[in-house]
C-alpha cells in the first residue's frame, strides 16, 4: 500500500529558482493539504484542497501555490524560493469530515540558500 | 482561531514507566476533534490516538490513553508501559467540526525521550 506519495525526499535550491514538490495518494481521498514544519513550531497548514478543482489558502500560504487537477495528485510550487521557505513540507490526505485522520507523507526537506 | 499549547518542550523518563504529556488548546467552538500525532527519528507523522469533543469517555488506544477535559479545554496524552520505540516528538491537534478550513492546527510538539 503506496498511501501518500512525496517527491523528492531532499531539494537544495538557490533563491529565486522554482521547483513542484509531489504529492500523490492512492486511497481515493478527497481532502489534500500541505503543511510545513519548522524547529519549535509544530505544522503549519499552507494550502488544502476538499475535492480536485476547488483549493484554499491555510495559514502560511504566501510564497506557494497550488492545483488540483485530479484527486490523486495535489502539487505544491514554489515560484521564487526564499531561504525563509527552508523547511521540512508534509503532504496529507483524508476522508471527508473532521473525525478522519490524516494520512501523511514521509516529508520533503528542502533547503533555500 | 484555534491555538494548541504543548508546555512540555521536552520530556526524558525510563523505560517501563508512565509518562503524561499535557496539551490545552483555546478554542470558541463546541464541536471539535483531538488528535495526537507521533513523529518518531524517521519523519513519518504516525497517529496515535483522537477524541470526539462531543464524546464524555476517554479514548483509548492499548498502551496510549487521553484524559479529556473539556471545560479546561485540556487533553493530555498518558503512555503507559513506555518502550524505547515510543521515543518521538509527539504533537496534539485540533481539527473543527464545521465547514471551511480542512486543516489541522498543531502544537508546538513534545520531545519524548525513553531512556533504557
Amino acid at each position: 500500500n503506496a498511501g501518500v506519495t512525496q517527491t523528492p525526499k531532499f531539494q537544495v535550491l538557490k533563491t529565486g529558482q522554482s521547483m513542484t514538490l509531489q504529492c500523490a495518494q492512492d486511497m481515493n481521498h478527497e481532502y489534500m493539504s500541505w503543511y510545513r514544519q519548522d524547529p519549535g513550531m509544530g505544522l503549519r497548514l499552507i494550502h488544502y484542497s476538499v475535492g480536485a478543482g476547488i483549493t484554499d489558502q491555510g495559514e502560511v500560504p504566501n510564497g506557494y501555490n497550488v492545483s488540483r487537477s485530479t484527486t490523486e495528485d495535489f502539487p505544491l510550487r514554489l515560484l521564487s524560493a526564499a531561504p525563509s521557505q527552508t523547511s521540512v513540507y508534509f503532504c496529507a490526505s483524508s476522508r471527508p469530515g473532521p473525525h478522519s485522520p490524516l494520512h501523511f507523507g514521509n516529508g520533503t526537506r528542502l533547503t533555500v540558500t | 482561531a484555534q491555538t494548541v499549547t504543548q508546555s512540555q518542550p521536552e520530556m526524558s523518563v525510563q523505560e517501563a514507566e508512565t509518562v503524561t504529556l499535557s496539551c490545552t488548546y483555546d478554542t470558541s467552538e463546541n464541536n471539535y476533534y483531538l488528535f495526537w500525532y507521533k513523529q518518531p527519528p524517521s519523519r513519518q507523522m504516525i497517529l496515535v490516538i483522537r477524541q470526539e469533543a462531543y464524546k464524555q469517555q476517554n479514548a483509548t488506544e492499548n498502551r496510549f490513553s487521553v484524559n479529556f477535559q473539556k471545560a479546561a479545554k485540556s487533553f493530555s496524552l498518558k503512555i503507559s508501559d513506555s518502550q524505547l520505540g515510543d521515543t518521538a516528538m509527539y504533537f496534539c491537534a485540533f481539527r473543527y467540526s464545521g465547514g471551511g478550513a480542512d486543516g489541522l492546527t498543531f502544537g508546538k510538539g513534545t520531545h519524548l525521550i525513553i531512556q533504557p
